[in-house]
């Protein structure tokens, strides 16, 4: 099975507020973590990624934090703007192999 | 730079049919990578090439599924017969070695 998961399926955000999406992961030995956007119609988009010798990059308007003692991963988007609506996928590799997608989560910002 | 190419965006055929889909990745990309994404999950991966080279086809239904990367630049998957079950978008990303994947906007297939 699935060893990445989103613990919420969909998430409803203020226009101007903070985001957080939540991602578990079962593989103790991956060891490279991405964050990818789906706009409908489009593919996904890659937005940041860490690895797991870190627990926290940042990058524009967007952090992920690692906690591998939890096995949790989570995307944090500051100041949510109406293209920020979206699926967010993470995605893990174990061992510079297959790409793993988890569910999703569609995140609407509310104006 | 152009991103990932895919056409045609959508397909609609009666099951059965045969059908096609073509992908052109970034230049100098020599990682491609096919991907069936079903409606409300992630994507999950058919087959991976290097250069011209299948070198992670498990996930590929080799009964009706094949795919080719000839000249290691464009690939095209095929799948013939399609089934029902086959409605997905089907996805193509490419990458330098095992570096980032960029994707294309993929092609919607619905199976009548």
């Amino acid at each position: 099975g699935e060893s990445v998961g989103l613990h919420l399926p969909t998430l409803s955000v203020q226009e101007g507020d903070n985001s957080i999406i939540n991602c578990a992961y079962s593989n103790s030995a991956s060891d490279y973590f991405i964050w990818y956007k789906q706009e409908s119609g489009k593919g996904p988009q890659f937005i940041i990624d860490i690895r797991s010798n870190m627990d926290k990059r940042q990058g524009q308007r967007v952090t992920v934090l690692l906690n591998k003692t939890v096995k949790h991963l989570s995307l944090q988007i500051a100041a949510t703007q109406p293209g920020d609506s979206a699926v967010y996928f993470c995605a893990e590799i174990v061992r510079n192999e297959k790409l793993t997608f988890g569910t999703g989560t569609r995140l609407t910002i509310i104006p | 730079e152009a991103g990932v190419v895919q056409s045609p965006r959508y397909k609609i055929i009666e099951k059965k049919q045969p059908v096609a889909f073509w992908c052109n990745p970034i230049s100098g990309h020599n990682t491609l990578y096919w991907y069936r994404q079903n409606l409300g999950q992630g994507p999950e991966l058919l087959i991976r090439y290097e250069n011209e080279e299948a070198v992670d086809d498990s996930q590929l239904p080799k009964d009706r599924f094949s795919a080719e990367r000839l000249k290691g630049v464009d690939s095209t998957l095929k799948i013939q017969p399609a089934e029902l079950g086959d409605s997905a978008v089907y996805l193509c990303a490419s990458s330098m070695f095992t570096d980032t994947q960029y994707f294309g906007p993929g092609t919607r297939l619905t199976v009548l």
